[in-house]
């Protein structure tokens, strides 16, 4: 099976506290992509980042971090000192090999709400 | 880079007229097209995917003839929404992958456009 696990349907921290969201994916591929998209209330699904699956070095772009484990099946993402304008829903998703990388196939969605 | 843009972000229309909605990509040639629809608090179901100048090709349970798809050149796909229902009422989201003109490389990553909030009364 190809799946998207986010068990986390929604979560909700203070301003400047640390977050992890996680993400569990299944795939019978050995090669494929794995994304973060992030859906402020406004809609539009903005790019965060993709993985290779041979690629399995942490990856940190400011306050953002990625950590993927081929062992566990898992690509958390860690936001550091959260701010307000981290609430949005985000995304988790998988393109393997067997479907051209074209197909994206997306997990349930972690809505994240920063209160000031 | 890699912009998407889609056309309108709104649309109110009464049962039974059609609605069309484009997609464009602004600064890189889309050969494929992808169309999702997302119910409230839900994720994205890809509708169909398109490459330009071919048919679409739908999932599975996605009425061929209820949501037309047309991707006529490598900038522009639509998504025409047929006789349109109350039951067809919900967030449509246009992606696109393709590459940085003629010569360029493969953008293998969909950018999304901002989505069109359909209500049918």
């Amino acid at each position: 099976a190809q799946k998207v696990t986010q068990a986390q349907t929604e979560i909700s921290v203070v301003e400047k506290e640390d977050v992890t969201l996680d993400c569990v994916y299944e795939t019978r591929d050995t090669t494929y992509y794995l994304f973060w998209y992030k859906q402020p209330p406004s809609g539009e699904l903005v790019f965060l980042i993709r993985r290779n699956s041979f690629d399995e070095q942490n990856e940190i772009s400011g306050r953002y971090s990625w950590n993927f484990q081929k062992s566990t099946s898992s690509f958390n993402f860690t936001i550091t000192a959260s701010q307000v304008v981290d609430s949005a829903v985000y995304f988790c998703a998988l393109s393997p090999r067997s479907g051209g990388y074209n197909k994206l196939i997306f997990g349930a969605g972690t809505r994240l709400a920063v209160h000031p | 880079g890699a912009v998407v843009s889609q056309h309108p972000s709104r649309v109110i229309c009464k049962s039974g007229t059609s609605v069309k909605i484009e997609c464009r990509s602004l600064d890189f040639q889309a050969t494929t097209m992808f169309w999702y629809r997302q119910f409230p608090k839900q994720s994205l179901m890809l509708m169909a995917t398109s490459n330009e100048g071919s048919k679409a090709t739908y999932e599975q349970g996605v009425e061929k003839d209820k949501f037309l798809i047309n991707h006529a050149s490598l900038t522009l796909s639509t998504l025409t929404v047929t006789s349109a229902h109350p039951e067809d009422s919900s967030f449509y989201i246009c992606s696109a992958s393709g590459r940085r003109g003629p010569t360029g490389g493969e953008i293998n990553i969909q950018y999304f456009g901002a989505g069109t909030r359909l209500s049918v009364l």
